[in-house]
């Protein structure tokens, strides 16, 4: 069953600690992408990574990094020095760069 | 940058009705435009999406009409049903070039009432 996997579902934090979401896809996509969400807004891009062992930044990249040492696995850590990181994570893939973006389920992470 | 706005924020249809989002973009160089499906606590779904080659692209309940001069398109959902309440997004891009990612509006929380 192909697809896009995030994990966890929840993820609770205290404010100082780094945490790292997961994204794993089995598409054999080698474009993939991290979003983040707040409530009634639409979707900012963190990172995007369009092949192995390369990444770029997006549009809100301060306090995130992220690593793309295999073609399907794209973590993203959250660092002390992100301000507001309570928010809703969206992983993404898509067979390349120009090409229809596919979700995963999302993490929620809420940092006290 | 590209700007998109959409409208409205919400949406009340009776069941059976016609439901419409709009979406406007700021560059004129985009050329790629997706919608998006999102239910509560869930990643968001590709539902439609359209090049700006065409005018217009329909998948049975659903289609999506785009005009370039205007730099605007919108989503048209024909006879609604409950499960069709969610949020839904609206995105564009310029696929091809070095500004590649999508840019999204801020969403329609449709709501379909039985």
């Amino acid at each position: 069953d192909g697809g896009i996997t995030q994990s966890p579902k929840y993820l609770f934090r205290k404010e100082g600690q780094n945490v790292t979401l997961s994204c794993e896809q089995n598409l054999n996509h080698d474009a993939m992408y991290w979003y983040r969400q707040d409530p009634g807004q639409g979707l900012r891009l963190i990172y995007y990574s369009q092949i192995v062992n390369d990444f770029q930044k997006g549009d809100i990249a301060e306090g995130y990094s992220v690593s793309r040492e295999k073609k399907e696995s794209f973590p993203l850590t959250v660092t002390s020095a992100q301000k507001n990181p309570t928010a809703f994570y969206l992983c993404a893939s898509s067979i390349g760069r120009d090409y229809e973006q596919y979700f995963g389920p999302g993490t929620r992470l809420t940092v006290t | 940058g590209e700007n998109v706005e959409q409208h409205p924020s919400t949406l009340s249809v009776q069941e059976g009705d016609s439901a419409v989002i709009k979406c406007t973009y700021s560059d004129s160089a985009s050329n790629y435009f997706p919608w998006y499906k999102q239910e509560l606590g869930k990643g968001p779904q590709l539902i439609i999406d359209i090049r700006s080659n065409v005018g217009e692209k329909k998948d049975q309940r659903i289609a999506v009409t785009l005009n370039k001069t205007a730099k605007h398109f919108s989503l048209h959902i024909t006879e609604t049903q409950p499960e069709d309440s969610a949020v839904y997004f609206c995105a564009a891009s310029m696929y091809g070039g070095s500004q590649g990612n999508l840019i999204f509006g801020k969403g329609t929380k449709l709501s379909v009432k039985p």
